[in-house]
C-alpha cells in the first residue's frame, strides 16, 4: 500500500534564507511518482515539483528541489531563498502504476516565513 | 486555458440531505479525481475516473458516489449527510499517466449542519 509521512506538522523559515521540508515514502510498485504541492490558505493546491522513480538526476524548478534519495523512501523539498509568499501547507503525495488514478498525500507541513 | 472549475464554491446543508458537486477538468484532461480534506484526516482519496470510468476508489462509505460525462466534466454526490462530511471537497484533473501533475479546482467548502 502507498503511504507518505510527513513528520514536521509546522516550520519556520527567515526571509531569504533555505529550508527543507521532509517527506518519505513506501510502495511496493518500482514504478511510482513522486510530487510536492503547496497549498495557500486561499485552498488552492498548486503543483510544484515532480521525481519519477527512475530519475537519475534530483528534480529542480526554480527555487525548488526534491531530494531524491531511493534506498531511503525519501523525497525532501528544498526550497532556496525563502520568500513571504512561500507562507503555506505543503503536501507531498505519491503515485504508481498500482493504484491507478490514485494520488496518496502526506499529513503536510505549515511553512512560515518570517521577515 | 482555464484552469479546472468547481461549483459551487460554498454550500451548507443540514444532516439526512443529499448534495451534488460538480468539477470540469482542463481541456483535454480525461482523467477527473476527488479528494477530500479535512483538519484531522487530511488529503483523502474518493474516487478517480478516467473516460467516464471509475478506475479507482478510496474507503468511503457507499454514500459518496460520483460519475463522468462523455466531455469529462465530474460529479460527485453525498447522499443522507453527516455531521462529519463537512469538509472541503477538492477535484483534480490530470491527462492520463501516474506522472501527470495533478491540477487541482479551488474546491467547494461543505458545511452540514
Amino acid at each position: 500500500a502507498q503511504k507518505i509521512t510527513q513528520t514536521q506538522p509546522g516550520m519556520f523559515v527567515q526571509e531569504k534564507e533555505a529550508v527543507t521540508l521532509d517527506c518519505t515514502y513506501d510502495t511496493s510498485d518500482p514504478s511510482y511518482g513522486l510530487f510536492w504541492y503547496k497549498q495557500p490558505s486561499s485552498g488552492e493546491m498548486i503543483f510544484l515539483i515532480y521525481q519519477g522513480s527512475y530519475d537519475q538526476q534530483n528534480a529542480t524548478e526554480g527555487r525548488y528541489s526534491l531530494n531524491f534519495q531511493k534506498a531511503r523512501k525519501s523525497a525532501n523539498l528544498v526550497i532556496s531563498a525563502s520568500q513571504l509568499g512561500d507562507s503555506a501547507m505543503y503536501f507531498c503525495a505519491m503515485s504508481d502504476n498500482t493504484n491507478a488514478g490514485k494520488s496518496t498525500f502526506g499529513d503536510g507541513t505549515t511553512l512560515t516565513v518570517k521577515p | 486555458k482555464a484552469g479546472v472549475t468547481q461549483t459551487p464554491r460554498y454550500l451548507i446543508k443540514t444532516r439526512g440531505q443529499q448534495v451534488t458537486l460538480s468539477c470540469s477538468p482542463i481541456s483535454g484532461h480525461r482523467s477527473v479525481s476527488w479528494y477530500q480534506q479535512t483538519p484531522g484526516q487530511g488529503l483523502q482519496f474518493l474516487f478517480e475516473y478516467f473516460s467516464e470510468t471509475q478506475r479507482n476508489k478510496g474507503n468511503f462509505p457507499g454514500r459518496f458516489s460520483g460519475r463522468q460525462f462523455s466531455n469529462s466534466r465530474s460529479e460527485m454526490n453525498v447522499s443522507t449527510l453527516e455531521l462529519g462530511d463537512s469538509a472541503l471537497y477538492l477535484c483534480a484533473s490530470s491527462k492520463d499517466t501516474n506522472s501527470e501533475k495533478l491540477f487541482f479546482g479551488s474546491g467547494t467548502q461543505l458545511s452540514v449542519l
